[in-house]
């Protein structure tokens, strides 16, 4: 079983050019979300959806755009990538309901230039 | 959605038990605590999660008072391998989407 995958691992990109990070789970989980994590820090969630075709703001989504037009895919758009978005992102999805586990993908690695 | 409280960093030694304690002053009616566990480069992992006394499973205990306004994670006999971040959470069972806050964690450092 799969879980959430998260692609690609680690990525390096030059400040301006934009890129999408890639989650898939194969869990049938209706809830999605993404999240940054800065060196030593928590996590901060930019953007989550409660189901197909669903997207909301979390706590930092500005740069970066979302959609989901599937129950299984939940991408995550940087539309012109700086400095300060040089962070590990990951991917969780969950059941319903603020206390159902979150499922996290193994993160993705990104250094902007 | 509740604040929690719970310390930077904690030094254990193998074998000794571990309890990290979380404060969360404005828990309400229908929140749960839920604890996650994360290594290094990798993402969170859920280990336990409680609403009131206590809850075991092969990994942890979770002790919850009766005024719910603290939890106390406990990890028995800890290894090397348990060296990692945990977190502590509290969210409503009909939280709005995953608008979960993971802050800081804690920092537990399991040394031979």
């Amino acid at each position: 079983n799969a879980g959430v995958t998260q692609t690609p691992k680690f990525q390096v990109l030059k400040t301006g050019q934009s890129m999408t990070l890639q989650c898939a789970q194969d869990m049938n989980h209706e809830y999605m979300s993404w999240y940054r994590q800065d060196p030593g820090m928590g996590l901060r969630l930019i953007h989550y959806s409660v189901g197909a075709g669903i997207t909301d703001q979390g706590e930092v989504p500005n740069g970066y755009n979302v959609s989901r037009s599937t129950t299984e895919d939940f991408p995550l758009r940087l539309l012109s990538a700086a400095p300060s978005q040089t962070s590990v992102y990951f991917c969780a999805s969950s059941e319903p309901g603020g206390n159902q586990p979150q499922h996290f993908g193994d993160g993705t690695r990104l250094s902007i230039l | 959605l509740a604040k929690t409280t719970q310390p930077v960093s904690m030094d254990s030694y193998e074998g000794q038990e571990v309890n990290i304690t979380c404060s969360h002053n404005n828990i309400a009616t229908n929140d749960y605590i839920t604890w996650y566990q994360q290594f290094p480069s990798q993402g969170p992992r859920f280990i336990i999660q409680g609403y009131k006394t206590k809850v075991t499973n092969e990994v942890a205990s979770l002790f919850i008072p009766a005024d719910r306004k603290s939890s106390t994670l406990s990890l028995p006999r800890v290894s090397l391998s348990d060296t990692a971040v945990y977190y502590c959470l509290v969210a409503a069972i009909k939280a709005a989407g995953n608008k979960l806050t993971f802050g800081g964690g804690t920092r537990v450092l399991v040394k031979p």
